[in-house]
């Protein structure tokens, strides 16, 4: 089974501020690394496919980079309703996993 | 616009059996692999099955392998989740996704959940 590692576990942050979240792989996943944001009370959303594939409709904000086991989501100039929990998901082999998230409180 | 519910959740006593359904509309559904995640109270996102398109192909988490049963009906576009025996740690809300078309392909839609609960 494929372990995806988040860093960090929690993150307090201010509204405008640059923040990167890191999903590290335990083997190597090619670029098939998605990303979710998940709001309280909510379904996950897909803000990122295949590592830095961009979605429609998601803000501009939200890019992806990486491949092989190191990966990134990196939220620019964050906005007061980007306070969520993260997490990376890969498909690259069964299982499927996901990281244990990424919560931000701003 | 892409619209998943599922239904069928519930409480139920360990070693039980519950249905749930996942009512799909909004695109082709014989064309899209689809999954059930589930997330336990609390806690992260749980991959637990998939199925594809035409339903040929199935897959499952080791933890519900044997219990757990995903299938499809394509006349009426609904995704399924036969769940037997069921313990404590299965207790979760459990999600169904739709995929970008493959097995391996990121959940681009999920529904809102159905609520399992199992506990005497």
């Amino acid at each position: 089974e494929i372990v995806l590692t988040q860093s960090p576990d929690f993150q307090s942050v201010t509204p405008k501020e640059k923040v990167t979240i890191t999903c590290r792989a335990s083997q190597s996943i090619g670029s098939s690394l998605h990303w979710y944001q998940q709001k309280p009370d909510q379904s996950p959303k897909l803000l990122i496919k295949f590592a830095s594939q961009s979605i429609s409709g998601v803000p501009s904000r939200f890019s992806g980079g990486g491949s092989g086991t190191d990966f990134t989501l990196i939220i620019n100039s964050l906005e007061p309703e980007d306070a969520a929990t993260y997490y990376c998901h890969q498909s690259s082999s069964l299982p499927q996993t996901f990281g244990q998230g990424t919560k931000l409180e701003i | 616009e892409v619209h998943l519910f599922e239904s069928g959740g519930g409480l139920v006593q360990p070693g039980g059996s519950l249905r749930l359904s996942c009512a799909a509309s909004g695109f082709t559904f014989s064309s899209y692999a689809m999954s059930w995640v589930r997330q336990a109270p609390g806690k992260g996102l749980e991959w637990v099955s998939t199925i594809s398109g035409r339903g040929v192909t199935t897959y499952y988490a080791d933890s519900v392998m044997g219990r757990f049963t995903i299938s499809r009906d394509t006349s009426n576009s609904t995704l399924y989740l036969h769940m037997n025996s069921l313990r404590g740690e299965d207790t979760a809300l459990y999600y169904c996704a739709k995929t970008g078309g493959t097995t391996v392909s990121p959940y681009d839609h999920w529904g809102q959940g159905a609520l399992v609960t199992v506990s005497s």
